[in-house]
């Protein structure tokens, strides 16, 4: 399996406290993803990153940002979580355009 | 926005069937076509993955692809009860200088024993 690493597995927060998620690999990727997915909706791109400090909004980047100030790190957070970002989140890499992406086991987030 | 559609389903096949999975594309510049395959409370696994026109197999598996309709499809021969989740399809789309990944919504695949 492709050494990706996502933090925690599981969170449980309250509506208006800030979020970080973190995703670390150890393949040296040059891309790597943020997804939330939801019933009904499959996987939505957050934000993604084609290098270290170079990001791109998603589809549904709105409430969410994004840092890259090393190789192996991605990091999504959400600056006052609402209880409509509750959702799993994917974290996905890959070597190089056009290639396939390899995923994270997830993070199941919950904002009561 | 540019989308990627798949017939959600669930699709009920018996064992040893065929199973056919569909999707679109509203991108005529997409080049990299992916199927992943997802169980229940697991992260998506990538099946196949498709960069020329026409028939590409892998086992059991078959992705073909019409850049003109802008179709790709996936095949599953004698499909097994553990071919049970959900497929979805990926398609790369260039919006700037450089190129994402978006998914379709899924088909949830059942695979009657």
């Amino acid at each position: 399996d492709a050494g990706i690493t996502q933090s925690p597995r599981h969170k449980v927060t309250e509506t208006g406290t800030p979020v970080t998620l973190r995703c670390h690999q150890t393949e040296n990727h040059r891309y790597m993803y943020w997804y939330r997915q939801d019933p009904g909706h499959g996987l939505r791109l957050i934000h993604y990153s084609y290098g270290v400090k170079d990001t791109d909004k998603g589809e549904v980047s709105d409430g969410y940002s994004v840092s890259r100030s090393k190789t192996e790190d991605f990091l999504l957070t959400l600056e006052s979580a609402t209880s409509s970002q509750t959702s799993v989140y994917f974290c996905a890499i890959g070597s190089h355009l056009n290639s396939p992406l390899h995923f994270g086991n997830g993070t199941r987030l919950t904002v009561t | 926005q540019k989308e990627v559609e798949q017939n959600s389903g669930p699709l009920s096949v018996p064992e040893g069937a065929i199973a056919s999975l569909n999707c679109t594309y509203s991108d005529r510049g997409s080049q990299s076509f992916f199927w992943y395959r997802q169980y229940s409370g697991k992260s998506p696994e990538l099946i196949m993955f498709i960069y020329s026109n026409g028939d590409k197999e892998d086992g059991r598996f078959t992705a073909q692809l019409n850049k003109a309709s802008q179709y790709v499809s996936l095949l599953i021969r004698d499909s097994q009860p553990s071919d049970s989740a959900t497929y979805l399809c990926a398609v790369n789309i260039m919006e700037t200088s450089y190129d994402k990944v978006i998914f379709g919504p899924g088909t949830s695949l059942s695979v009657i024993p």
